[in-house]
């Protein structure tokens, strides 16, 4: 079984801020992880993704996350903070082994202020 | 990367009727799909995997008469919500997977 908790559902930061989202997960075996950001009425566009391989993962615009097994950890962080950032974003997990379908967290809205 | 089409993007519909939503793996073929229900400002919640020749695998809770599901050639899955309410009325999506998950770009659904 696995399981996502994405610390705080609404995070506002000022433009130019470090911007960081806050990703644990629970998982029975080895997992995949993944961040994903989601603009209104859209589908989801894929940040970055953890698969057993750098600990530090660097993805699009800017953003990276570290998997920190001891911690259970996974968070998100961009070091400068654009006003296009403003989205929901998703912190998911999958089995690496079987069907692969994702365990998403319930979401954290960025805010950017000018 | 790799594209998945997703049809149509928003649709209306009366309570009673059914709705077919469309998903397709554009440049890639996918044995396997799967469908997403997301409800206003709440996570995506997993309602079943379609697997390409065979039938789909359905989450706890999910009503598979309700929600239909074929996935009849490796590009194409679709689900049909039958019969709808509008409780049904929500955000469905769907991804393909090739390495990774690819998403289409979701349906809002509304059932008046």
């Amino acid at each position: 079984a696995q399981s996502v908790t994405q610390l705080g559902s609404h995070v506002s930061v000022s433009e130019g801020a470090l911007v960081l989202l806050r990703c644990n997960y629970s998982s029975s075996v080895p997992p995949y992880l993944f961040w994903y950001v989601q603009y209104p009425n859209q589908g989801l566009q894929l940040l970055l993704k953890y698969t057993s391989a750098a600990t530090l993962v660097k993805g699009i615009n800017g953003f990276e996350a570290e998997f920190k097994k001891s911690e259970t950890s996974f968070h998100l962080t961009k070091p400068s903070a654009h006003m296009s950032d403003a989205a929901e974003y998703f912190c998911a997990v999958s089995e690496n082994t079987g069907r692969r379908a994702l365990t998403f967290g319930s979401g954290t809205r960025l805010q950017v202020q000018p | 990367g790799a594209v998945v089409s997703q049809h149509p993007s928003r649709v209306i519909c009366k309570s009673g009727t059914s709705v077919k939503i469309e998903c397709r793996s554009l440049d890639f073929q996918a044995t396997t799909m799967f469908w997403y229900r997301q409800f206003p400002k709440q996570s995506l919640m997993l309602m079943a995997t379609s697997n390409e020749g065979s039938k789909a695998t359905y989450e706890q809770g999910v009503e598979k008469d309700k929600f239909l599901i074929n996935h009849a050639s490796l590009t194409l899955s679709t689900l049909t919500v039958t019969s709808a309410h509008p409780e049904d009325s929500s955000f469905y999506i769907c991804s393909a997977l090739q390495g990774e998950a690819f998403f289409g770009q979701g349906t809002r659904l509304t059932v008046v």
